[in-house]
């Protein structure tokens, strides 16, 4: 799998886009970027995936660069509820359909009031 | 309406004692996960079953044995726990090909 790097934290004020940067420079060709959230002492939970496009849902968009060797995760009105550790997984499929993610440190996003 | 339940959320025990956490998802998805988020806050994966059978075991050692009595349950059975097992286990789920995990809430093992 792919390496990924984030930065440890960032901080946003509340109503603010929070752009949330990850580097992923040996990413193949057949590897999705996927990112999760994890809000304290909670589960994990997805937020977003795309393969080369970029992609927009109700909790954010995805900006994919045309390399695909970096993406940006994009919370356009962040609240405090999104105070969160996010984590920027690159992953290819598995056989059996299992997707074995593997979560690195990921970026502490603390809003601010 | 829990999409993914996990029972206990909090379970302590001392060492050498073997306990259980069960997981039951009402998705209706066909692929389940166990994973282990250590003091450092690390998640990895542990397992994975789709449709009852083990997909990914992730070099746990054998103490440690999964069962899916059936596709919408994965339960976890650990034997003679020991003091580096204490974690917050996640089990999580996904529809087959899907790319969205769902997980749930934990459970903070504690072993004494």
């Amino acid at each position: 799998d792919a390496k990924t790097t984030q930065p440890t934290s960032m901080d946003c004020a509340e109503g603010r886009a929070a752009n949330l940067p990850c580097n992923h420079s040996t990413i193949s060709g057949n590897e999705y970027v996927y990112w999760y959230r994890q809000i304290h002492s909670q589960g994990p939970q997805y937020i977003i995936h795309g393969l080369k496009n970029n992609e927009t849902n109700e909790m954010a968009s995805l900006i994919i660069t045309e390399d695909r060797k970096s993406s940006t995760l994009i919370l356009p009105h962040a609240t405090l509820r999104d105070t969160a550790v996010y984590y920027c997984i690159v992953r290819a499929s598995m056989r059996g359909g299992s997707e074995k993610l593997v979560f690195g440190k990921g970026t502490k996003l603390t809003v601010n009031p | 309406d829990t999409a993914v339940s996990q029972t206990p959320k909090y379970l302590v025990t001392q060492m050498g004692n073997d306990k259980s956490i069960k997981c039951e998802q009402n998705l209706g998805h066909d692929t389940m996960y166990w994973y282990k988020q250590d003091s450092k806050k690390f998640l990895k994966i542990m397992f994975s079953y789709n449709n009852k059978e083990l997909i990914i075991n992730e070099t746990v050692p054998n103490r440690f044995s999964p069962k899916s009595p059936d596709k919408a349950h994965l339960n976890l059975h650990i034997n003679s726990l020991e003091l580096g097992d204490s974690a917050v286990y996640f089990c999580a789920s996904s529809r087959p090909r899907g790319r969205e995990q769902y997980f749930g809430p934990g459970t903070r093992l504690t072993v004494t």
